[in-house]
């Protein structure tokens, strides 16, 4: 079974600060997905990263795909309090199903 | 364009009833999947279609049955639920496997007593 990991799991701060999320796993993926997820909705895909090293820029967001593909980050500058909700990655291994992180709750305070 | 719909929003159920959550999606994508999601946990795959008439078990299948008869609908069945599968259910849909984006519904949360 492939496992992925993410810290922090939970993680506070004030707007206008800068933070760095982590998906590890000792597996390896063909791609990975970030989503974040707002309460009481569904999660919705920001990202998908497929080729070891690759870095992928969303507006203030950074991701990272890990050179060996099996972990990645997620870089937010000058956050704002809409970016707070729960980031989970999710990784694909070569056609089969995506496996899900158990997520990071950001909350950004104003 | 409603994207991916779920009925109902919210249900409680006593220990050895049965229910049938819905999904219905609008974007005519092949691919539909039902996942639970636990604090701490994350996602996890129930159970998956592939196609229309096509379901597969997924990582925690057990105490779940689908059914798929219309392309746009995607049934999951409990057919005695239990403590255990107090959680919030998410569909979600996408037009290939893999790569693709996953569209998710905004969720039923159940609560079985």
């Amino acid at each position: 079974t492939q496992l992925l990991e993410q810290s922090p799991q939970f993680l506070s701060i004030q707007e206008g600060e800068n933070l760095t999320v982590y998906c590890n796993s000792s597996s390896v993926f063909s791609s990975l997905q970030w989503y974040r997820q707002e309460p009481g909705e569904g999660p919705v895909l920001l990202v998908t990263v497929v080729t070891g090293g690759e870095v992928k820029k969303l507006k203030r967001l950074t991701f990272q795909f890990g050179d060996a593909r099996k972990d990645s980050s997620l870089h937010i500058t000058a956050a704002q309090p809409g970016d707070t909700g729960l980031y989970l990655c999710a990784g694909e291994n070569y056609g089969q199903n995506f496996v899900f992180g158990p997520g990071t709750r950001l909350s950004v305070l104003p | 364009n409603a994207g991916v719909t779920q009925t109902p929003k919210f249900r409680v159920l006593k220990t050895g009833q049965s229910m049938t959550l819905l999904c219905a999606q609008d974007m005519n994508h092949e691919y539909m999947y039902w996942y639970r999601q636990d604090p701490g946990m994350g996602l996890r795959l129930i159970h998956y279609s592939v196609g229309e008439g096509t379901t597969a078990k997924g990582e925690v299948p057990d105490g779940y049955n689908v059914s798929r008869l219309k392309k746009q609908n995607f049934l999951l069945g409990l057919e005695s639920a239990a403590p255990s599968q107090t959680s919030v259910y998410f569909c979600a849909s996408s037009y290939f496997h893999g790569q693709e984006t996953q569209y998710f519904g905004p969720g039923t949360r159940l609560l079985v007593l």
